[in-house]
């Protein structure tokens, strides 16, 4: 089990906004990055930091923390944005970092 | 553009030791976290660790007394070796540049994962 614990799966409607959660004691003090991995393909980083956007990911993609909560969320969700989504911070003692179980986002 | 490729054996005996390296072009590695990620099949990712300024390093609890990873920045290379396999060591895995502080830590720029399979 992880120490960052996900929903196993989400869905939205195509168009419409979708937020998925992080849950952990760690992210009281650190913060999350998060990313998209389509099938077959390597995980691909959409957010980092406070609200950070790699350079090419669209700004639909914007993240926030509160409490032991961080959540990733995507605003106008399109087909292409149906993947596995990851969150990953500090484990509970604070000196490694683990990854949650993932997400897996369903845009209906 | 900065590309990241993993090579290696892809079937090791259990008990063996696995060695992956990952060969990074088009930029540097120096003052960078240089990551290595597994993936089982159909299950999630699983940090291993990272290597951070040539020396530090920083690796998962569950993997630690089998886990060493290395850099070689004249190649612009780094490694990961894996001690006494098993087949619960099958998986994916993945080499990784990122970045980082003591508050967040990304990888940023990933290969695209070599598939280990453990057996005799």
């Amino acid at each position: 089990s992880s120490e960052l614990t996900q929903d196993p799966a989400v869905s939205v409607a195509l168009g419409q906004t979708v937020r998925i959660t992080c849950q952990g004691d760690s992210l009281r003090n650190y913060y999350t990055s998060w990313y998209q991995q389509k099938p077959g393909q390597a995980p691909v980083l959409v957010i980092y930091g406070k609200n950070n956007r790699p350079s090419g990911i669209p700004d639909q993609f914007s993240g926030s923390s509160s409490g032991n909560t961080a959540s990733l969320t995507i605003t106008g969700a399109q087909a292409e944005d149906e993947a596995d989504y990851y969150c990953n911070s500090r484990d509970t003692s604070n000196n490694h970092w683990v990854f949650g179980g993932g997400t897996r986002l369903t845009v209906l | 553009q900065v590309q990241l490729q993993e090579s290696g054996p892809g079937l090791v005996k259990p008990s063996e030791t696995l060695s992956l390296t990952c060969t990074v072009s088009g930029g540097f590695i120096s003052n960078y976290y240089l990551s290595w990620i597994r993936q089982p099949p159909g299950k999630g990712l699983e940090w291993i660790g990272y290597i951070y300024n040539s020396g530090s390093t920083n690796y998962n609890p569950s993997l630690k007394s089998r886990v060493t990873i290395s850099v070689d920045t004249s190649k612009n290379q780094f490694s990961l070796k894996l001690s006494s396999v098993t087949a619960a060591d099958t998986a994916v895995y993945y080499c990784a540049r990122g970045g980082g502080s003591v508050y967040y830590y990304y990888m940023d720029v990933w290969g695209k994962g070599t598939t280990v399979t453990v057996s005799s």
